[in-house]
Formats: structure tokens, C-alpha cells, sequence
């Protein structure tokens, strides 16, 4: 089955840039998903087919898919960004949606 | 605006059946454009897909689930549902439910959430 790895934990300062990898094989060809997820709550989608952004997510969340990462970016990073980050993608092959690891994001 | 709510026990008993509900606003669940989907959580982990139903009630299932799975529609009271059987411990997760559209997947909107617990 396709796996997406993520690091474990992201510490980023406030007003700085994080950034957050996604890696699969050959993710590039793959579209790519991503969802916050604060303390307590369900996931929200933030960036969806690799690069958009659902209406009311500030354009500081981007996102980029090339060869074997995908990678979130959030510029200007605010203690409201505190939260755990998951891609996703749909994997044709096997008709599964698979999950990355998840990765945390403190703001220090 | 579409909205999703799980219901059902909280608390099941292990090798007994889980049974969860999630009822829709907003849409129907013969909307052609969405998928209906059921992803858990275990505690202090991450995200695992569970499977999804079509409109036309055709079915996408976790293969690691499958032989415990039955997801169903509704299309008179407007919900889709999650059967799973002979639950253990590791079932113990919180249940949501959500839409999930396009070829790729995505998914829109969730229900908050429900924990369910496998415990005797």
C-alpha cells in the first residue's frame, strides 16, 4: 500500500516560515491534500490539488508537489498555526485514501 | 452550508458490533458530487481512512477493515452509516464522517466527531 511519511514535529517561531514535506513515491504524479488540525477539533482542509486554497484560508498556506515531496509552507507563522498538520492523496491503484503521518507544529 | 453529524454509543462492549450514524444538512446524499466517507482517529495518533459510499451506493473499503466492514445510505432520512463487527481495544478511536469530493479525494467537510470506546 502507498505510504506518505511526515517529520514528527515542526518548531517554527512566530513571523517565521514553516515548512512541512510529504514524502511518497512519486508523489509528483499524485494530488496532493492538506489538513490542520487544532487541539480538540476535526481536520480542516487548508490547501487542496497540490496548490489551492478553500475560501477563508489566508494565502499565507501554500503548497508544492514535485517528484518524491510535497511540501506545506506557512509564511508569517501566528500562534493560531499550532496544530497538527496530515496530506493526503488518493491512491488510484489500491481505491484508498491514504493519510500522511502527521506532523506537529509548535510556534515557539 | 453542508453539515455532517455522527451519532451513536459512545461505549461497546469488545467482540460486540460497532454501529455509527452521520446525518446530513445542507446536501442530499444522492448530491452526485460527493462521496461519504468515515475516517477515525485513535487517541494521541493520527488519521485513519475507513471507506467511502457513492451515491449510487457503491463502496470504497479499507483493506486492513473489509472483513469487519459495512458502510450503508439512507436516502429517506438523509444519512449514511458505519457497521463494524467483532470490535477489540484497538478500535477504541474518535469516528468522523465527511464528504469527500472529485477524482482526487478531497475531503470538504467534517462531522466533529464521535469517541467510540471498546471497552468490557
Amino acid at each position: 500500500s502507498y505510504v506518505l511519511t511526515q517529520p514528527p514535529s515542526v518548531s517554527v517561531a512566530p513571523g517565521q516560515t514553516a515548512r512541512i514535506t510529504c514524502g511518497g513515491n512519486n508523489i509528483g504524479s499524485k494530488t496532493v491534500h492538506w489538513y490542520q488540525q487544532r487541539p480538540g477539533q476535526a481536520p480542516v482542509l487548508v490547501v487542496y490539488d497540490d496548490v489551492d486554497r478553500p475560501s477563508g484560508i489566508p494565502d499565507r498556506f501554500s503548497g508544492f508537489n514535485s517528484a518524491n515531496t510535497a511540501t506545506l509552507t506557512i509564511t508569517r507563522v501566528e500562534a493560531g498555526d499550532e496544530a497538527d498538520y496530515y496530506c493526503q492523496v488518493w491512491d488510484t491503484s489500491s481505491e484508498h485514501v491514504v493519510f500522511g503521518t502527521g506532523t506537529q507544529v509548535t510556534v515557539l | 452550508q453542508l453539515q455532517l453529524q455522527e451519532s451513536g454509543p459512545g461505549l461497546v462492549k469488545p467482540s460486540e458490533t460497532l454501529s455509527l450514524t452521520c446525518t446530513l444538512s445542507g446536501a442530499s446524499i444522492t448530491n452526485t458530487t460527493f462521496y461519504w466517507g468515515w475516517i477515525r482517529q485513535p487517541p494521541g495518533k493520527g488519521l485513519e481512512w475507513i471507506g467511502s459510499i457513492y451515491y449510487t451506493e457503491k463502496t470504497y473499503y479499507n483493506t486492513s477493515l473489509k472483513s469487519r466492514l459495512t458502510l450503508s445510505r439512507d436516502t429517506s432520512k438523509n444519512q449514511f452509516s458505519l457497521t463494524l463487527r467483532s470490535v477489540t481495544a484497538s478500535d477504541t478511536a474518535v469516528y468522523y464522517c465527511a464528504s469527500v469530493r472529485g477524482s482526487f479525494r478531497r475531503i470538504d467537510n467534517w462531522g466533529q466527531g464521535t469517541l467510540v470506546t471498546v471497552s468490557s
